[in-house]
């Protein structure tokens, strides 16, 4: 079966910082992946997503960027932090060239900036 | 512009009732929809989905609706227990691309009561 994994949990890291999260999933090959962020008492917002390794769309103009080295990594990065990137940032996939699959998420991680 | 609304942000249930939750949507290239279940702390969990050439799916206590014309979906949950207590997300994806963008609602707080 198909699982994803997402670390850290929690990070808690002071303006001006960088950030690397990341994202990896087992059991499928080429599944399309995706970022999302939930701020407080919001929808999920869908960041960054991806097709394949090397390919990358942004949605949102914002201070972070996306990289997929292997097929099935996925790391959400930035150079220097922003009170406002505090948020729960959330990894998900699906199955790439299947119809009307829906994607599953990563538990997630809870990031704070102080 | 919001795309996907779900304009309760919460609800309560007593246990055994029915809990209805809504979503309106304005694109009407979306055609695939899903409802996900989220607890604090974790990431969403797939509950079902409904294909646009669809008005009802049925999977165990939980059913979908699809209204077209309206725009509009639900979820229904019969018989509600406790443990359905969590935020929900309906989503929505646009046919027209060749990814499985999601947009997402704001989410509506379920809380059953014992």
């Amino acid at each position: 079966s198909q699982t994803i994994h997402q670390w850290p949990a929690t990070l808690v890291q002071p303006v001006g910082s960088p950030l690397s999260l990341e994202c990896t999933v087992e059991g499928t090959s080429n599944p399309n992946l995706y970022w999302y962020r939930q701020a407080a008492g919001r929808g999920l917002q869908l960041l960054f997503y991806s097709v394949g390794i090397g390919q990358i769309s942004s949605e949102v103009p914002q201070n972070l960027s996306a990289s997929r080295p292997q097929d099935r990594q996925f790391i959400l990065s930035s150079k220097k932090l922003l009170l406002s990137d505090s948020g729960f940032y959330l990894c998900a996939w699906e199955q790439g060239q299947g119809i009307n699959q829906p994607q599953h998420f990563g538990d997630g991680t809870r990031l704070s900036i102080l | 512009d919001q795309q996907v609304k779900q304009n309760s942000p919460s609800l309560s249930v007593q246990e055994g009732r029915i809990s209805i939750l809504n979503c309106d949507y304005t694109n009407s290239m979306f055609d695939y929809f899903l409802w996900y279940k989220k607890y604090p702390a974790e990431g969403p969990t797939f509950l079902i989905s409904i294909s646009s050439i669809k008005d009802k799916n049925e999977d165990g206590r939980f059913t979908v609706f699809l209204n077209k014309s309206a725009k509009h979906l639900s979820l229904h949950i019969v018989p509600s227990q406790p443990g359905d207590s969590a935020v929900y997300f309906c989503a929505a994806r646009d046919g027209s691309g060749n990814t499985g963008k999601l947009i997402f609602g704001q989410g509506t707080t379920l809380q059953v009561k014992p």
